[in-house]
């Protein structure tokens, strides 16, 4: 069955970076773009971006350049999005997603920013 | 970016009742090849957005068929026939017609 394993939470200092991860499996790969979204209390669901799991090219959100950079292991069929320059508004719960039918989720990721 | 503004906020709801949750978008959804890409999604407390209906009306595999979708453009509305305990929690609408994606700011069903 299909399924979007992502890594484990995060604590991170201001100004600091993290990269978390979305392994997937029971599909192949390279046949879906992994999409990210970020979930906060305040602001509710924001798209990020995606990344094409087969050539590498990416889309993002203009509100997240230069925040998020995504990034494809093939060989591992793991997807990974940095977040770099961490504030407090990063704090977040962070879901990858297949492709544009988001029927497959992961778990989420919740990164906090506190010094 | 598109705003996709969902009323209400808040529903309260007995077991059994019909609800419905309304969504409108600042631009029209229709895209031009023909199709309107509007989706829902239930978040359930401590799990990731499940898809419910895709464009508009369409319901995805699995989910139960007392979930329906309707409207057009700007306008579009999903209904519950008969809420079950089950269905309590986040509802959210989201567009891909335009990019950026854009997701609805949510409506909390809860029991009344």
């Amino acid at each position: 069955q299909v399924q979007l394993q992502q890594s484990g939470a995060e604590l991170a200092k201001p100004g600091s970076s993290v990269k978390i991860s979305c392994k997937a499996s029971g599909y192949t790969f390279t046949s879906y773009d992994i999409s990210w979204i970020k979930q906060t209390t305040g602001q509710g669901l924001e798209y990020i971006g995606y990344i094409n799991t087969g050539s590498g090219g990416t889309y993002y959100n203009e509100k997240f350049k230069g925040k998020a950079t995504l990034t494809v292991d093939k060989s591992s069929s793991t997807a990974f999005m940095q977040l770099s320059s961490l504030t407090p508004e990063d704090t977040a719960v962070y879901y990858c997603a297949r492709g544009y039918g988001y029927t497959y989720w992961g778990q989420g990721v919740m990164v906090t920013v506190s010094s | 970016d598109v705003v996709l503004t969902q009323t209400p906020s808040t529903l309260s709801a007995t077991i059994g009742q019909s609800v419905s949750i309304s969504c409108r978008s600042s631009q029209g959804l229709l895209d031009s090849d023909g199709d309107t890409y509007l989706n829902w999604f239930l978040q359930r407390p401590g799990q990731s957005p499940q898809l419910l209906i895709y464009s508009v009306s369409n319901l995805e595999s699995g989910v139960p068929n007392r979930f329906s979708g309707s409207g057009s453009e700007t306008d579009f509305t999903l209904k519950i026939s008969g809420v079950e305990a089950e269905d309590l929690g986040l509802y959210y609408c989201m567009q891909t017609t335009h990019a950026p994606l854009t997701f609805g700011g949510g409506t909390k069903l809860e029991l009344k």
